[in-house]
């Protein structure tokens, strides 16, 4: 079967950083994106990946390794507007974004 | 109009009344997506349209149609809502339906079946 998965929930200090991490099982593979959704609000686009590798956007990055189905996100130097569920969704043979059920980010001052 | 609207913003619905919900995008994308999200899970796909004029179901179709007459609408409709359909729903858009296509997602309209 397909499959996301990634922490619930994850505390981090303003400042700080922080890695989410995500392993993911789909039929096929076709790339792995990453989300940011603040509560009550639409998903907003990330990032992609579907080569192996870190890429690097400001002080967002995000990692994939295709052999062993793992990606993460880096959020550096941490804000408070940070604070929001971050979802990983893999793209599977159909074109299909098969999703995480997030992972929420707490950021503490 | 600027990118993704959804209408209603919310609803309240009595179990077995058919509902519609609107999607409209004028980014002239090519497909378009029906998600829920619901408390605990990942957003799943209801139905999808690669191109004006097709349609697709896909992880939970149903209870649930679509329709694809132009390119800018994709309303989602339950004949008969249940009260499992309760939920927030997000229609998405993007260029096109291939690898490598950020989908670009509504507002969203929270619906609860009573």
């Amino acid at each position: 079967g397909q499959n996301i998965d990634q922490p619930t929930e994850m505390t981090a200090t303003e400042g700080a950083i922080v890695q989410i991490n995500c392993t993911y099982q789909t039929s096929g593979f076709n790339g792995l994106f990453w989300y940011q959704q603040h509560a009550g609000e639409a998903p907003t686009f990330l990032s992609y990946n579907v080569l192996d590798g870190l890429e690097e956007k400001g002080r967002f990055s995000s990692f994939l390794s295709r052999s062993k189905g793992y990606s993460y996100l880096l959020l550096k130097e941490l804000q408070m507007k940070d604070s929001a569920s971050y979802l990983c969704a893999g793209m599977d043979s159909n074109y299909q974004l098969i999703w995480g059920a997030g992972t929420k980010l707490i950021i503490k001052p | 109009i600027a990118g993704i609207t959804q209408a209603p913003t919310s609803q309240i619905l009595a179990a077995g009344r058919r509902m519609t919900l609107r999607c409209t995008q004028d980014m002239r994308h090519n497909a378009m997506y029906w998600y829920r999200q619901d408390l605990g899970l990942g957003l799943r796909l209801i139905h999808y349209s690669n191109t004006a004029g097709t349609t697709g179901k896909g992880e939970v179709p149903d209870g649930y149609s679509v329709s694809r007459a132009n390119t800018d609408d994709f309303p989602l409709t339950l004949a008969s809502a249940v009260p499992s359909q309760t939920s927030v729903y997000f229609c998405a858009s993007s260029a096109l339906s291939g690898a490598y296509n950020e989908q670009f997602f509504g507002p969203g309209t929270r619906l609860t079946v009573l």
